[in-house]
Protein backbone atom coordinates (compact mmCIF):
# COMPACT_ATOMS: atom_id res chain seq x y z
CA UNK A 1 0.00 0.00 0.00
CA UNK A 2 1.13 3.29 -0.56
CA UNK A 3 2.51 5.36 2.37
CA UNK A 4 3.51 9.01 2.53
CA UNK A 5 5.35 10.75 6.25
CA UNK A 6 5.88 13.75 6.96
CA UNK A 7 8.04 15.13 10.01
CA UNK A 8 7.52 16.79 12.35
CA UNK A 9 3.78 16.59 12.53
CA UNK A 10 3.59 19.69 14.64
CA UNK A 11 6.74 22.79 14.68
CA UNK A 12 6.21 25.95 16.36
CA UNK A 13 9.13 28.76 15.76
CA UNK A 14 9.38 32.87 15.74
CA UNK A 15 8.82 35.05 13.15
CA UNK A 16 11.84 34.91 11.27
CA UNK A 17 12.79 31.74 11.71
CA UNK A 18 13.77 28.86 8.50
CA UNK A 19 12.06 25.57 8.27
CA UNK A 20 12.50 22.80 7.06
CA UNK A 21 9.23 20.16 6.60
CA UNK A 22 10.29 16.74 5.64
CA UNK A 23 8.04 14.32 3.48
CA UNK A 24 9.13 10.73 2.35
CA UNK A 25 7.14 7.99 0.23
CA UNK A 26 6.58 4.49 -1.01
CA UNK A 27 4.98 4.45 -3.71
CA UNK A 28 4.66 1.62 -6.90
CA UNK A 29 4.58 3.53 -9.51
CA UNK A 30 5.27 7.36 -8.75
CA UNK A 31 4.46 10.20 -11.06
CA UNK A 32 5.14 13.47 -9.41
CA UNK A 33 5.07 14.58 -5.20
CA UNK A 34 3.00 17.90 -4.51
CA UNK A 35 3.11 19.97 -1.51
CA UNK A 36 -0.01 21.48 -0.44
CA UNK A 37 -0.93 24.63 2.18
CA UNK A 38 -4.06 24.21 4.25
CA UNK A 39 -5.38 26.71 6.43
CA UNK A 40 -8.90 25.41 7.64
CA UNK A 41 -10.44 25.16 3.85
CA UNK A 42 -9.04 24.32 0.53
CA UNK A 43 -5.74 22.54 0.14
CA UNK A 44 -3.79 25.36 -1.65
CA UNK A 45 -1.07 24.11 -4.80
CA UNK A 46 2.93 24.97 -3.44
CA UNK A 47 4.98 22.86 -5.76
CA UNK A 48 5.25 19.91 -8.22
CA UNK A 49 8.01 17.66 -8.34
CA UNK A 50 8.65 14.77 -10.86
CA UNK A 51 12.25 15.05 -11.46
CA UNK A 52 15.46 14.66 -8.40
CA UNK A 53 17.47 16.91 -7.89
CA UNK A 54 15.88 20.79 -9.45
CA UNK A 55 15.00 23.13 -6.97
CA UNK A 56 11.29 24.65 -7.16
CA UNK A 57 11.61 27.75 -5.84
CA UNK A 58 8.29 30.80 -4.77
CA UNK A 59 9.21 33.35 -3.29
CA UNK A 60 10.48 32.38 0.41
CA UNK A 61 9.58 28.88 -0.20
CA UNK A 62 11.42 26.11 -1.92
CA UNK A 63 11.39 22.41 -2.24
CA UNK A 64 13.09 19.36 -3.84
CA UNK A 65 12.74 15.92 -4.61
CA UNK A 66 15.18 12.78 -3.86
CA UNK A 67 13.66 9.97 -5.72
CA UNK A 68 16.82 7.82 -4.92
CA UNK A 69 15.74 8.44 -1.57
CA UNK A 70 12.53 8.67 -1.47
CA UNK A 71 11.90 11.83 -0.02
CA UNK A 72 11.22 15.60 -0.27
CA UNK A 73 11.67 18.85 1.79
CA UNK A 74 9.80 21.99 1.60
CA UNK A 75 11.80 24.88 2.91
CA UNK A 76 10.47 28.35 4.16
CA UNK A 77 12.79 31.14 4.93
CA UNK A 78 11.95 34.14 7.03
CA UNK A 79 8.62 32.83 8.39
CA UNK A 80 5.80 34.72 8.88
CA UNK A 81 2.87 34.53 11.03
CA UNK A 82 0.74 33.88 7.90
CA UNK A 83 2.89 31.12 6.55
CA UNK A 84 1.11 29.48 10.43
CA UNK A 85 -0.99 26.34 8.47
CA UNK A 86 -0.86 22.75 7.78
CA UNK A 87 1.38 21.75 4.65
CA UNK A 88 0.20 18.43 3.27
CA UNK A 89 2.84 16.61 0.94
CA UNK A 90 0.76 13.93 -1.69
CA UNK A 91 2.05 11.42 -3.74
CA UNK A 92 0.58 11.41 -7.39
CA UNK A 93 0.70 7.36 -9.02
CA UNK A 94 1.12 7.33 -12.53
CA UNK A 95 -2.71 6.54 -13.06
CA UNK A 96 -3.61 9.82 -12.25
CA UNK A 97 -6.28 8.89 -10.14
CA UNK A 98 -5.36 9.51 -6.86
CA UNK A 99 -3.01 11.33 -4.76
CA UNK A 100 -1.96 9.45 -1.21
CA UNK A 101 -1.47 12.20 1.10
CA UNK A 102 0.79 12.42 4.71
CA UNK A 103 -0.95 13.49 7.70
CA UNK A 104 0.82 16.99 7.13
CA UNK A 105 2.87 19.17 9.26
CA UNK A 106 1.15 21.91 11.59
CA UNK A 107 3.19 24.80 11.23
CA UNK A 108 2.88 27.73 14.05
CA UNK A 109 4.75 30.76 13.53
CA UNK A 110 4.67 33.20 16.19
CA UNK A 111 5.14 36.96 16.22
CA UNK B 1 -13.08 31.86 -13.86
CA UNK B 2 -14.88 31.16 -10.40
CA UNK B 3 -12.88 28.18 -8.90
CA UNK B 4 -14.15 25.26 -7.60
CA UNK B 5 -17.52 25.28 -5.77
CA UNK B 6 -18.56 23.22 -3.26
CA UNK B 7 -22.29 23.51 -1.42
CA UNK B 8 -23.17 22.85 1.34
CA UNK B 9 -20.38 24.58 3.05
CA UNK B 10 -21.80 22.82 6.72
CA UNK B 11 -24.24 20.10 6.70
CA UNK B 12 -25.55 18.44 9.73
CA UNK B 13 -27.59 15.51 9.66
CA UNK B 14 -28.98 13.38 11.63
CA UNK B 15 -28.57 9.37 11.51
CA UNK B 16 -29.78 7.39 9.54
CA UNK B 17 -30.54 10.77 6.84
CA UNK B 18 -28.84 10.67 3.46
CA UNK B 19 -26.42 13.30 2.82
CA UNK B 20 -25.43 15.04 -0.91
CA UNK B 21 -22.73 16.90 -1.46
CA UNK B 22 -22.13 18.99 -4.26
CA UNK B 23 -18.74 20.18 -6.26
CA UNK B 24 -19.15 22.25 -9.17
CA UNK B 25 -15.65 21.77 -11.26
CA UNK B 26 -13.77 24.93 -12.68
CA UNK B 27 -15.03 25.71 -15.90
CA UNK B 28 -14.16 23.28 -18.67
CA UNK B 29 -12.64 21.03 -16.12
CA UNK B 30 -14.12 17.18 -16.89
CA UNK B 31 -11.77 15.24 -14.18
CA UNK B 32 -13.35 15.56 -10.17
CA UNK B 33 -11.92 13.85 -7.62
CA UNK B 34 -13.55 13.10 -4.14
CA UNK B 35 -11.40 12.90 -0.75
CA UNK B 36 -12.62 12.83 2.66
CA UNK B 37 -10.83 14.02 5.79
CA UNK B 38 -11.25 12.63 8.96
CA UNK B 39 -10.93 14.73 12.22
CA UNK B 40 -6.68 14.64 12.76
CA UNK B 41 -6.08 12.51 9.78
CA UNK B 42 -5.00 13.46 6.51
CA UNK B 43 -6.90 13.34 3.09
CA UNK B 44 -8.04 10.53 2.11
CA UNK B 45 -8.55 9.62 -1.72
CA UNK B 46 -12.64 8.14 -2.35
CA UNK B 47 -13.14 8.65 -6.26
CA UNK B 48 -12.06 9.81 -9.11
CA UNK B 49 -14.63 10.99 -11.82
CA UNK B 50 -15.05 11.82 -15.55
CA UNK B 51 -18.43 13.27 -17.21
CA UNK B 52 -20.79 10.37 -16.75
CA UNK B 53 -18.05 7.46 -15.80
CA UNK B 54 -16.47 6.57 -12.45
CA UNK B 55 -13.04 5.84 -13.40
CA UNK B 56 -11.53 4.63 -10.19
CA UNK B 57 -13.59 3.94 -7.07
CA UNK B 58 -11.16 2.28 -5.37
CA UNK B 59 -11.48 4.61 -2.15
CA UNK B 60 -15.40 4.73 -1.43
CA UNK B 61 -17.16 2.23 1.71
CA UNK B 62 -18.54 -0.75 -0.01
CA UNK B 63 -22.29 0.25 1.39
CA UNK B 64 -23.76 3.68 1.61
CA UNK B 65 -21.46 5.75 -0.35
CA UNK B 66 -22.13 6.39 -4.31
CA UNK B 67 -20.61 9.26 -6.72
CA UNK B 68 -21.71 10.49 -10.02
CA UNK B 69 -20.56 13.16 -12.37
CA UNK B 70 -23.62 14.04 -15.21
CA UNK B 71 -23.33 15.14 -18.46
CA UNK B 72 -24.88 18.19 -17.29
CA UNK B 73 -24.43 19.72 -13.18
CA UNK B 74 -22.21 19.26 -10.33
CA UNK B 75 -20.89 15.98 -9.38
CA UNK B 76 -22.77 14.22 -5.94
CA UNK B 77 -20.77 12.55 -3.79
CA UNK B 78 -24.26 10.82 -1.48
CA UNK B 79 -24.11 9.12 1.40
CA UNK B 80 -27.33 6.91 2.17
CA UNK B 81 -28.11 6.15 5.96
CA UNK B 82 -25.29 8.69 7.63
CA UNK B 83 -23.42 7.57 11.20
CA UNK B 84 -21.87 9.37 13.13
CA UNK B 85 -18.20 8.09 11.39
CA UNK B 86 -19.21 9.51 8.08
CA UNK B 87 -18.63 13.25 9.96
CA UNK B 88 -15.65 14.51 8.07
CA UNK B 89 -14.58 17.19 5.82
CA UNK B 90 -15.38 16.36 2.34
CA UNK B 91 -13.24 18.29 -0.47
CA UNK B 92 -13.32 17.79 -4.13
CA UNK B 93 -10.77 18.89 -6.53
CA UNK B 94 -11.20 19.49 -10.44
CA UNK B 95 -8.38 19.22 -12.75
CA UNK B 96 -8.27 19.84 -17.23
CA UNK B 97 -6.31 16.54 -17.70
CA UNK B 98 -6.42 13.34 -16.19
CA UNK B 99 -4.06 14.30 -13.59
CA UNK B 100 -3.09 16.67 -11.00
CA UNK B 101 -1.22 18.90 -13.03
CA UNK B 102 -3.14 22.31 -12.39
CA UNK B 103 -5.78 20.79 -10.07
CA UNK B 104 -7.81 23.21 -7.70
CA UNK B 105 -9.23 22.15 -4.75
CA UNK B 106 -13.15 23.24 -3.69
CA UNK B 107 -13.19 25.01 -0.08
CA UNK B 108 -15.03 21.49 0.99
CA UNK B 109 -18.25 20.22 2.83
CA UNK B 110 -17.85 20.04 6.89
CA UNK B 111 -20.74 17.34 7.69
CA UNK B 112 -21.22 16.66 11.07
CA UNK B 113 -23.53 13.35 12.20
CA UNK B 114 -26.02 14.21 15.18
Amino acid sequence: EDKVVQSPLSLVVHEGDTVTLNCSYEVTNFRSLLWYKQEKKAPTFLFMLTSSGIEKKSGRLSSILDKKELFSILNITATQTGDSAVYLCAVEETSGSRLTFGEGTQLTVNP
Amino acid sequence: NAGVMQNPRHLVRRRGQEARLRCSPMKGHSHVYWYRQLPEEGLKFMVYLQKENIIDESGMPKERFSAEFPKEGPSILRIQQVVRGDSAAYFCASSLLDSYTEAFFGQGTRLTVV
